[in-house]
């Protein structure tokens, strides 16, 4: 099974700073890979596909980039609604697996 | 809107049985892949199913493999987990989600809010 490993666990920041999220898989997954935001008590919600294609209604503040084992998600400026967890997913192949979440706290 | 809900979460007790259900609106049900991801309390997101659009495909994580069934009614809109020999790693929030139209691509663009498993005595 391909491990997906977030870094860091937690991260704390403030309203209007870049934050950067890495994803790291155990093999290449090309550049399929996903990231969701999750808000306590909600379902995930899709904001990335494909490692760097930014899904319809999703600020333009958040990228992606990456390929083959080392993934971004960047939030370059931190907005309110942001505070959540964050999670990384690839789909190259079964079983799909997740990373283990990075929570963005406020500082 | 499009959207999807689950339901028939609830207690059961170690070695039980419990069928989840997923009612799907907005789109036609028909035409998606489907998927179960549960979520234990405080954790992260584990996939554990995969059932295609005329419900003959199905795929599973290991840890599942064998005690669930996902399956589909298209008539109903409907999707299922049927979870037997229920043990306490299985107690999570169950969420049901569907699968992009992109080929070949499996990540999930629709999720419901969830429904809530607990297994204890």
């Amino acid at each position: 099974d391909i491990r997906l490993t977030q870094s860091p666990s937690t991260l704390s920041a403030s309203v209007g700073d870049r934050v950067t999220i890495t994803c790291r898989a155990s093999q290449s997954v090309s550049t399929w890979l996903a990231w969701y935001q999750q808000k306590p008590g909600k379902a995930p919600k899709l904001l990335i596909s494909k490692a760097s294609n930014l899904e319809t209604g999703v600020p333009s503040t958040f990228s992606g980039s990456g390929s083959g084992t080392d993934f971004t998600l960047t939030i370059s400026s931190l907005q309110p609604d942001d505070f959540a967890t964050y999670y990384c997913q690839h789909y190259n192949g079964f079983p799909l697996t997740f990373g283990g979440g990075t929570k963005v706290e406020i500082k | 809107e499009v959207q999807v809900v689950e339901s028939g979460g609830g207690l059961v007790q170690p070695g039980g049985s419990l069928r989840l259900s997923c009612a799907a609106s907005g789109f036609s049900f028909s035409k998606y892949w489907m998927h179960w991801v549960r979520q234990a309390p405080g954790k992260g997101l584990v996939w554990i199913a995969r059932i295609n659009s005329d419900g003959k495909v199905a795929t599973y994580v290991d840890d599942v493999r064998g005690r669930f069934t996902i399956s589909r009614d298209n008539a109903k809109n409907t999707l299922y987990l049927q979870m037997n020999s229920l043990t306490a790693d299985d107690a999570a929030v169950y969420y049901c989600a569907r699968e992009t139209t992109m080929a070949a691509s499996y990540y999930m663009d629709v999720w419901g809010k969830g429904t809530t498993v607990t297994v204890s005595s």
